[in-house]
């Protein structure tokens, strides 16, 4: 298993700022997966990041409103970028297993934008 | 996105009964599939896993796949008032990419 930290736990932002959120996994991993999960709502995918090339979004997701860095196999952060309203939600990383027999997430980031 | 579907609920069952849980998905090429209990303001918990057809068995859980008609369940034996949650069904495509549904709220009643 993995123990993922993922910081902060929650804020409350202004709108038209951005935030980045960090995690760090105790093991080194080859995909790192960011996921929103809207109030109420289930997760969804936002992207996929790799170390040593650009991460992979998914479609409704781009890359100049959630910029995500992957420095190494073990850290990853994601900025959520011009914040709106629309933008409060919960905010996981997620790291799977070499079998992709299971996904571990972080503790989560509880974001809610003013 | 791949399409996993549930019945949102809220679903509710007195104590000691049987839960049932389903979920469909969109894609053959799916490879793995699994169920996760989220309890109010937690992550997301793995609980279950399934990859070939047929019934698979772990406690008062036992997960169902059904791949010709693209379907998995979950049924929860003897339910207790401490499975309340948003049961999750996830779909694993072509590696560590995991696809979640909408969830099913479970109350289970003392």
């Amino acid at each position: 298993s993995a123990v993922i930290s993922q910081k902060p736990s929650r804020d409350i932002c202004q709108r038209g700022t951005s935030l980045t959120i960090q995690c760090q996994v105790d093991s080194q991993v080859t995909m790192m997966f960011w996921y929103r999960q809207q109030p109420g709502q289930s997760l969804t995918l936002i992207a996929t990041a790799n170390q040593g090339s650009e991460a992979t979004y998914e479609s409704g997701f781009v890359i100049d409103k959630f910029p995500i860095s992957r420095p190494n196999l073990t850290f990853s952060t994601l900025t959520v970028s011009n914040m709106s309203p629309e933008d409060s939600s919960i905010y996981l990383c997620s790291v799977g297993d070499r079998g992709g027999t299971e996904a571990f997430f972080g503790q989560g980031t509880r974001l809610t934008v003013v | 996105q791949k399409e996993v579907e549930q019945n949102s609920g809220p679903l509710s069952v007195p104590e000691g009964a049987i839960a049932s849980l389903n979920c469909t998905y969109s894609d053959r090429g799916s490879q793995s599939f699994f169920w996760y209990r989220q309890y109010s303001g937690k992550s997301p918990e793995l609980i279950m896993s399934i990859y070939s057809n047929g019934d698979k068995e772990d406690g008062r859980f036992t997960a169902q796949l059904n791949k010709a008609s693209q379907y998995v369940s979950l049924l929860i034996r003897d339910s207790q008032p401490s499975d309340s949650a948003t049961y999750l069904c996830a779909v694993n495509f072509y590696g560590n990419q995991f696809y979640f549904g909408t969830g099913t709220s479970l109350t289970v009643i003392p």
